[in-house]
């Protein structure tokens, strides 16, 4: 079945330092690759996506490579805001998959 | 307007009750899902249903009982409820089923918060 794995958090960055989440997955043919983005109090919300080998998905200076060599998906921001602080989640679904499967979520601080 | 909204966003009661999740969704999608978020933020989903019907139906005790009136509409009924019970429920949507799509996009409501004492 399809898995996918992320670093675990918390992640604890100052105000316009660089942020990396690592995504890696496991699945059978090559899954459509999802982040979505849970701020506090709130259901989630598709940040980014890329549905094929090196597309880059891309939102709100939020980016993600899709990297079939390395069945990844990190995301990465150049400067985070405070405003960034949330729970990211990755996820994938593809081909003999009935669901979206999510990673266990990264919880981001940004601080001033 | 809200797309996806469910009732209610908190729930406080004792073990043994029985209690309903009510969720819509007004953006015409076709498929519904339940999932559950637990204490360290992982998510477990536990239903789906595309045009009323049930196809997904993931290892979750029979306590738990969907129904889908209509595509709009998904609300779930758990029955004698037990501390490990609590937990945020979302119910999300999608324009069709996602096996068949790949689109992947869910829209989720805000959560019930339910907590079992």
């Amino acid at each position: 079945g399809n898995s996918v794995t992320q670093m675990e958090g918390p992640v604890t960055l100052s105000e316009e330092a660089f942020l990396t989440i690592n995504c890696t997955y496991t699945a059978t043919g090559y899954p459509s690759l999802f982040w979505y983005v849970q701020y506090p109090g709130e259901g989630l919300q598709l940040l980014l996506k890329a549905t094929k080998a090196d597309d880059k998905g891309s939102n709100k200076g939020f980016e993600a490579t899709y990297r079939k060599e390395t069945t990844s998906f990190h995301l990465e921001k150049g400067s985070v805001q405070v405003s960034d602080s949330a729970v990211y989640f990755c996820a994938g679904s593809g081909a003999g998959s009935y669901q979206l499967t999510f990673g266990k979520g990264t919880k981001l601080s940004v601080i001033p | 307007d809200t797309a996806v909204s469910q009732t209610p966003k908190y729930l406080v009661t004792q073990m043994g009750n029985d209690k309903s999740i009510k969720c819509e969704q007004n953006l015409g999608h076709d498929t519904m899902y339940w999932y559950k978020q637990d204490s360290k933020k992982f998510l477990k989903i536990m239903f789906s249903y595309n045009n009323k019907e049930l196809i997904i139906n993931e290892t979750v005790p029979n306590r738990f009982s969907p129904k889908s009136p209509d595509k709009a509409h998904l609300n779930l009924h758990i029955n004698s409820l037990e501390l490990g019970d609590s937990a945020v429920y979302f119910c999300a949507s999608s324009q069709d089923f996602l096996g068949t799509s790949h689109t992947g996009e869910l829209f989720f409501g805000e959560g019930s918060r339910l907590t079992v004492l």
